[in-house]
């Protein structure tokens, strides 16, 4: 069965450090791969995706993740983070159907 | 802007009670979803919609059943609540015409049943 795995549950960190949120999705023909975070009290929104080509994607709050076929991780970083960026992340695999797969969530705490 | 709106942020209800949760979305998507978020569980799909009237199954249906009667609208049914479907719902769309497009949510239900 196809499964998105996030290794951290949480991740605290200072504000100003780097930040790297790991992600590994099930191998298959097609991959569609998502980053997604949730602000509290709020829904999901997209933070960035990938599709195909450049194995580097970037959003515009300063995320980036790297597409990793060999091992099959997706993992977001982020060089300097900010204290608003306290969220929740996750990250999400579709496959070409209609269903989306998502991971159990990493916490993201940005301490002053 | 685009924009999913769900009925209620907070609900409470009884066990044995049917209940209703209402989306919306004025982005004229096909694609509709219906999830439930528990904390370690990440997202599970209830149910989808890929057009009016069309319903599947998704992962976690026993206990819930579904209705899209207009494109707009796509709500979730809880014909009997049961303390264990305490849980926050979240309502998305999607455009059709490929996975590689994202889905919009809205801010969510959080259903207490007691």
């Amino acid at each position: 069965a196809q499964s998105v795995t996030q290794l951290d549950s949480q991740v605290p960190v200072f504000e100003e450090a780097p930040v790297e949120l790991r992600c590994n999705y099930s191998s298959s023909v097609s991959v569609y791969l998502f980053w997604y975070v949730q602000y509290p009290n709020q829904g999901l929104q997209l933070l960035l995706k990938y599709l195909s080509g450049s194995t580097l994607v970037e959003s515009i709050n300063g995320f980036e993740a790297e597409f990793n076929k060999s091992q099959t991780s997706f993992h977001l970083r982020k060089p300097s983070v900010h204290i608003s960026d306290t969220a929740e992340y996750f990250c999400a695999q579709n496959t070409g159907g209609f269903k989306t797969i998502f991971g159990a969530g990493t916490r993201l705490f940005v301490k002053a | 802007d685009v924009k999913v709106t769900q009925s209620s942020r907070y609900l409470v209800k009884r066990t044995g009670e049917k209940v209703f949760l209402e989306c919306v979305q004025d982005m004229d998507h096909e694609n509709m979803f219906w999830y439930r978020q528990d904390p370690g569980l990440g997202l599970r799909l209830i149910y989808f919609s890929y057009d009016v009237k069309m319903k599947e199954k998704g992962d976690i249906p026993e206990g819930y059943s579904v209705s899209r009667e207009k494109k707009e609208r796509f709500s979730l049914i809880l014909e009997s609540a049961s303390t264990n479907q305490t849980s926050m719902y979240l309502c998305a769309s999607r455009i059709a015409g490929g996975p590689n497009n994202e889905q919009f949510f809205g801010p969510g239900t959080r259903l207490t049943v007691l």
